[in-house]
């Protein structure tokens, strides 16, 4: 199985709302990633988890905010988002501390309104 | 740090031709090297990589890459592209964060159009 599940797969959101992205695998991946995409650009890095511990933040706003309950899941919270936050979001897994490939989700697209 | 150039943003090629891929990277003592592809608005599918041994990478769909050491660059390639091969296509290479942990750094991507 080498499938990383993204709930949900479309998020329509006001900017005084609150939502979570869900992700899931179970691979035994002891990485997990965040990335965001804007159209027709490559995905850019905004959190790493290895072990379960946040180990990157690229400078992300607050308004992200990741978190890591087990090995097997990664969410991102949203609180107070702006309409150009308004994205393509990935997760992805691979295994830590090692320069092996990483799985992609089928991301969930956000829209800010 | 590393980087990746794509040297191409669209390639528009016929259905049953020849195509090439073109990225180059930063050199590096080792290098790690992906090719993903992207079809509209879905994920990114791993096609190939490269981690050592052999040159010559083969991936799914009929793609294959060959590293070139010396000309720092990973270019993808396919003999006989279908329409169902148009997608954006996005090299990448593996590195290190500064600490223990290994991202992915992608270049800008290649949106490949194959027309009938």
């Amino acid at each position: 199985d080498t499938e990383v599940t993204q709930t949900p797969k479309h998020l329509v959101m006001g900017m005084t709302n609150k939502k979570s992205l869900k992700c899931e695998q179970h691979m035994g991946h002891r990485a997990m990633y965040w990335y965001k995409q804007k159209a027709k650009k490559p995905p850019e890095l905004m959190f790493v988890y290895s072990y379960e511990k946040l180990s990157i933040n690229e400078s992300v706003p607050s308004r992200f905010s990741p978190e890591c309950p087990n090995s097997s899941l990664l969410n991102l919270h949203l609180h107070a988002l702006q309409p150009e936050d308004s994205a393509l979001y990935l997760c992805a897994s691979s295994r830590a501390q090692q320069r092996t490939e990483a799985f992609f989700g089928q991301g969930t697209r956000l829209t800010v309104v | 740090a590393q980087s990746v150039t794509q040297l191409d943003s669209q390639v528009p090629v016929f259905e049953e031709a020849p195509v090439e891929l073109r990225c180059n990277y930063s050199s590096s003592v080792s290098v790690y090297l992906f090719w993903y592809v992207q079809y509209p608005n879905q994920g990114l599918q791993l096609l190939l990589k490269y981690l050592s041994g052999s040159t010559l990478v083969k991936g799914i769909n009929g793609f294959e890459a060959e590293f070139n050491k010396s000309q720092t660059s990973f270019h993808l390639r396919k003999p006989s592209v279908h329409i169902s091969d148009t997608a954006e296509y996005f090299c990448a290479v593996s590195d290190l964060d500064g600490g223990s942990n290994y991202k992915l750094t992608f270049g800008k991507g290649t949106l490949l159009t194959v027309n009938p």
